[in-house]
């Protein structure tokens, strides 16, 4: 069974510029959440999709957004990037919401290098 | 509220011997405590679980001891071996939220 899958592995891009980070959940697994990993401030959620629809939203500004598609592939999008945004972006996937704590599996990550 | 406060940050132990990290939590609404480990270049991944009913949950060298009135809980790993040189992670969760609050982790060595 193929993990959670997340592309590209690095970036590097312009501050002011925008990013697309992409995420292919485990087949079957319906929620997916994005988290972005500092040295400093850890791992940090950033929101939650279930069918297609924003479930949760951590405390972030509005540069950072996000989708999710039929097949639940997810997109998360950042503009107007600033250096402090540099960071590992985590995607994870569970099997549904709605049920108590179901186990979360996550990809290797984007990272992300703003300059 | 929502923090989950972890220590310590690093951590140094001799092969064969136990590591122990600890964390502590304020919300008592989370219900779901899980330990991520995750190794340089890789994505966190599920390491143990607990629910606040049990007080103790062991899985092979990894225990989890939770302690409901203290709003603390902590991860020993027994018989310590370089392999679990690793970040962890203690985290937490409530109810059908999927969102996961995380400690800010700590960096385990252990020493060959």
């Amino acid at each position: 069974k193929a993990g959670v899958t997340q592309t590209p592995r690095y970036l590097i891009k312009t501050r002011g510029q925008q990013v697309t980070l992409s995420c292919s959940p485990i087949s079957g697994h319906r929620s997916v959440s994005w988290y972005q990993q500092t040295p400093g401030q850890g791992l940090q959620f950033l929101f939650e999709y279930f069918s297609e629809t924003q479930r949760n939203k951590g405390n972030f500004p509005g540069r950072f957004s996000g989708r999710q598609f039929s097949n639940s592939r997810s997109e998360m999008n950042v503009s107007t990037l600033e250096l402090g945004d540099s960071a590992l972006y985590l995607c994870a996937s569970s099997f549904e919401t709605g049920r108590a704590n179901t186990e979360a599996f996550f990809g290797q990550g984007t990272r992300l290098t703003v300059v | 509220q929502q923090q989950v406060k972890q220590s310590p940050q690093s951590l140094i132990v001799q092969k064969g011997g136990i590591s122990i990290i600890n964390c502590a939590y304020e919300n008592t609404a989370f219900d779901y405590f899980p330990w991520y480990q995750q190794f340089p270049g890789k994505g966190p991944a599920l390491l143990i679980a607990i629910r606040p009913d049990v007080s103790e949950k062991k899985e092979g060298r990894f225990t989890i001891s939770f302690n409901k009135s203290a709003k603390q809980f902590s991860l020993h790993i027994m018989d310590s071996q370089p392999g679990d040189s690793a970040t962890y992670f203690c985290a937490a969760s409530m109810g059908r939220d999927d969102k996961i609050i995380f400690g800010k982790g700590t960096r385990l060595h252990i020493l060959p």
